[in-house]
C-alpha cells in the first residue's frame, strides 16, 4: 500500500497563478484532510471531506476549493495564488467511527508563490 | 481561546534520559480525544500515541506514554530513554464530540509544536 500520496511534491508559482494540489489514498478511508502548514503555527485545516461528493470549510478555507470526486481522491486548488498562500500542504485520511482512528498524512507539497 | 497549546518550542534533552513534552487543552466536550504527532526533519506526520477521554488509564506504545490528566486538561507525551532519532518536532492534536455523529467531529486541532532536541 502507498498509503498517503500527494501530487506534486514541490512548486512554485507567480502570484495570480493557478494550480491543483493531488491527494491519493488507497487505504478506503471516508475522510479525507487538508491542511497547510506555516513556522510556528502548527497544521491548520483548510477544508475536508466525509465521503465522495462532499467538502466541508476548515478553519482557513479563503482562497482554496476543493472536489472530491472519487472516493480516493481530494484536490485542493489555488484559483489565484498569493504569497500569503506560500506553505507546506498536507494532505491526510482517516476511517470513520467513534473511535481513535488516527490521521494518515502524505508527505506533504511545499508551495512557493512569488 | 487556543484549543491546544504546548508552551516549550523547544527542548533539549541527553540522549538515554526521559523528556516531558507537555500539551493542554480546552474543549467543553466530554467525549474527545488526544493525540501526538512526530515530525522528523523529513517532514511526514507520523501518528504516535492516542488518549480518549474516557480511557481509564494513561496510554502506552513502546517508550512513549501519555501523562492524561483530565481535570486538569492535560496530555503530555512521555519519551523515555531517549534516542538520537527521537529529535523531531512533536504536535498535540485534539479531535472533539466523538460522541456526535457526522462529519465534524474528524477534524483534528493542532498545537504548535515542542522542538525536540536528543544530544548525544
Amino acid at each position: 500500500n502507498a498509503g498517503v500520496t500527494q501530487t506534486p511534491k514541490f512548486r512554485v508559482l507567480k502570484t495570480g497563478q493557478s494550480m491543483t494540489l493531488l491527494c491519493a489514498q488507497d487505504m478506503n478511508h471516508e475522510y479525507m484532510y487538508w491542511y497547510r502548514q506555516d513556522p510556528g503555527m502548527g497544521l491548520r485545516l483548510i477544508h475536508y471531506s466525509v465521503g465522495e461528493g462532499t467538502t466541508a470549510k476548515g478553519e482557513v478555507p479563503d482562497g482554496y476549493n476543493v472536489s472530491r470526486l472519487k472516493k480516493q481522491n481530494f484536490l485542493l486548488g489555488l484559483e489565484s495564488a498569493a504569497p500569503s498562500q506560500t506553505s507546506v500542504y498536507f494532505c491526510a485520511s482517516s476511517r470513520h467511527g467513534t473511535g481513535h482512528y488516527e490521521q494518515y498524512f502524505g508527505p506533504g507539497t511545499r508551495l512557493t508563490v512569488t | 481561546a487556543q484549543k491546544i497549546t504546548q508552551t516549550q518550542p523547544g527542548m533539549f534533552v541527553q540522549e538515554k534520559e526521559a523528556v516531558t513534552l507537555d500539551c493542554t487543552y480546552d474543549t467543553s466536550d466530554q467525549s474527545y480525544g488526544l493525540f501526538w504527532y512526530k515530525q522528523p526533519s523529513s517532514g511526514e506526520m507520523i501518528f504516535l500515541i492516542y488518549q480518549g477521554s474516557y480511557d481509564e488509564q494513561n496510554a502506552t506504545e513502546g517508550r512513549y506514554s501519555l501523562n492524561f490528566q483530565k481535570a486538569r486538561k492535560s496530555a503530555n507525551l512521555v519519551i523515555s530513554a531517549s534516542q538520537l532519532g527521537d529529535s523531531a518536532m512533536y504536535f498535540c492534536a485534539m479531535r472533539e464530540g466523538l460522541g456526535n455523529s457526522g462529519g465534524s467531529n474528524y477534524k483534528l486541532t493542532f498545537g504548535k509544536g515542542t522542538l525536540l532536541t536528543v544530544n548525544p
